[in-house]
């Protein structure tokens, strides 16, 4: 079975600077999708990025990006230009393409912006 | 606007007490999910759906039970048999046929033991 650690309970980056969110994971598979989600305090899960492994080149969304290593499994999370609004927990999901679309999580990460 | 409604979003129940929590979508999507998160745990999936009239245990499904009579409906029972029910549920849908893998969720419920 897949299995997603993020090691960092928690972390915390002063306003306007950069942060970065670490995540590894487990499995036999060549091919899946790796996701990081954002659970802000109204608790609801949103999308942040996805990265589909087939696909070498890492996936950026505006002032967030990734830096996927296939070969360390490695999936971090870069956070640039960090906004109070970016405080949230943070969580790194893995997807098997095989089968149901049910996500593997990680334990998660608090992320503390500092004014 | 479309979206997964959770409801109640607070509930209180009293042990050996079977609870009913509410999941409807109205994004068309095929599969729907439950999870349960639990601090320093992250989320933990309960039960999963693919099909109307179809669903599947996930890690966790023993003293839970889910029903899938509609496409947008996706109750969770959480059952007197559950030991440790106090924890905060989420439910997600995903449309299958896209296979993008991308799960959207609702805002949750929080359930309480007294």
């Amino acid at each position: 079975a897949q299995t997603v650690t993020q090691s960092q309970p928690e972390m915390s980056v002063q306003e306007a600077e950069t942060v970065t969110l670490s995540c590894t994971y487990d499995t036999s598979e060549s091919d899946y999708y790796l996701f990081w989600y954002k659970q802000p305090p109204s608790r609801q899960m949103i999308l942040v990025i996805r990265q589909e492994a087939y696909k070498q080149q890492n996936a950026t969304e505006n002032r967030f990006s990734v830096n996927f290593q296939k070969a360390a499994k490695s999936f971090s999370l870069k956070i640039s230009d960090s906004q109070l609004g970016d405080a949230a927990m943070y969580f790194c999901a893995y997807r098997s393409p095989q089968g149901a679309q049910k996500l593997v999580f990680g334990q998660g990460t608090r992320l503390t912006i500092n004014p | 606007d479309g979206g997964i409604t959770q409801s109640p979003k607070y509930l209180f129940r009293k042990e050996g007490q079977n609870v009913t929590l509410s999941c409807e979508q109205n994004l068309n999507h095929d599969a729907m999910y439950w999870y349960r998160q639990d601090p320093g745990q992250g989320l933990r999936l309960i039960y999963y759906s693919q099909i109307v009239n179809d669903f599947q245990k996930g890690d966790i499904a023993e003293g839970y039970s889910v029903s899938r009579e509609k496409k947008e409906s996706f109750p969770l029972t959480v059952t007197s048999a559950q030991k440790n029910p106090t924890a905060f549920y989420l439910c997600a849908s995903s449309r299958a046929a896209l296979n993008t893998g991308e799960l959207f969720f609702g805002e949750g419920s929080r359930l309480t033991v007294l």
